[in-house]
């Protein structure tokens, strides 16, 4: 399978501990996405990053979310301290950085990783 | 990025034309139409996407107004599996930040 890669699927973790999610990328694409989404809502920005360098940040990325992406391949989000307000699906989205014709504009999704915070 | 409005839900007979439509009266000169749809417990997928011109792929029909402040996706023979949340979001630019809203469950009925 080529596509977008999440894991873990699912993660259930009692309040106050520290969880990450990993996303590897469509190979080559050097535009990575993290969104989030809870129940009956669309998926909201969180951040991303060109190749290794994160350009934006969402005010919904508090002090407890940190998000990398070392090598400009994979890339993490770790959540610190989880609170129950935290649970949600975490969706990651990758994309060819080009301009011009070949800018299709497409975002590639994942199929998320569900954190359930007890 | 403008903003986006459209109906919290539609049903459509399997077989029939899905017409969604989605408003964007604040759309400015470079932002496109991005149309993405869910699937139950499923990333977004994406659909089609325009500037001005109408556009047609495999999977659906955009038509874009005039004016640009509204479009319609059209699905022009519903199934089962279209089933799911449609999204429009207007937007993109350089950074390709996709700000998604509640969209639109369509429901085919069989």
């Amino acid at each position: 399978d080529t596509g977008v890669s999440q894991n873990p699927r699912h993660k259930i973790t009692k309040r106050g501990q520290n969880v990450t999610f990993r996303c590897d990328p469509i190979s080559e694409h050097n535009r990575l996405y993290w969104y989030r989404q809870t129940l009956g809502q669309g998926p909201e920005f969180l951040t991303y990053f060109q190749n290794e360098a994160q350009l934006e940040k969402s005010r919904l990325l508090s002090d407890r979310f940190s998000a990398e992406r070392p090598k400009g391949s994979f890339s993490t989000l770790e959540i610190q301290r989880t609170e129950q307000g935290d649970s949600a699906m975490y969706l990651c989205a990758s994309k060819a950085g080009t301009s011009g014709p070949a800018n299709t504009g497409e975002l590639f999704f994942g199929e998320g990783s569900r954190l359930t915070v007890l | 990025d403008a903003k986006t409005t459209q109906p919290t839900s539609m049903d459509c007979a399997e077989g029939r034309a899905a017409n969604l439509p989605c408003n964007h009266s604040t759309i400015s000169g470079n932002e496109y139409v991005y149309w993405y749809r869910q699937i139950h417990s499923q990333g977004p997928q994406y659909i089609i996407h325009g500037l001005k011109n109408n556009e047609t792929n495999e999977m659906a029909s955009l038509i874009i107004t005039e004016d640009r402040k509204s479009s319609t996706l059209i699905l022009p023979h519903a199934t089962l599996r279209d089933t799911a949340v449609y999204y429009c979001i207007v937007g993109g630019g350089a950074t390709n930040k996709l700000i998604f809203g509640t969209g639109t469950l369509l429901a085919v009925q069989p």
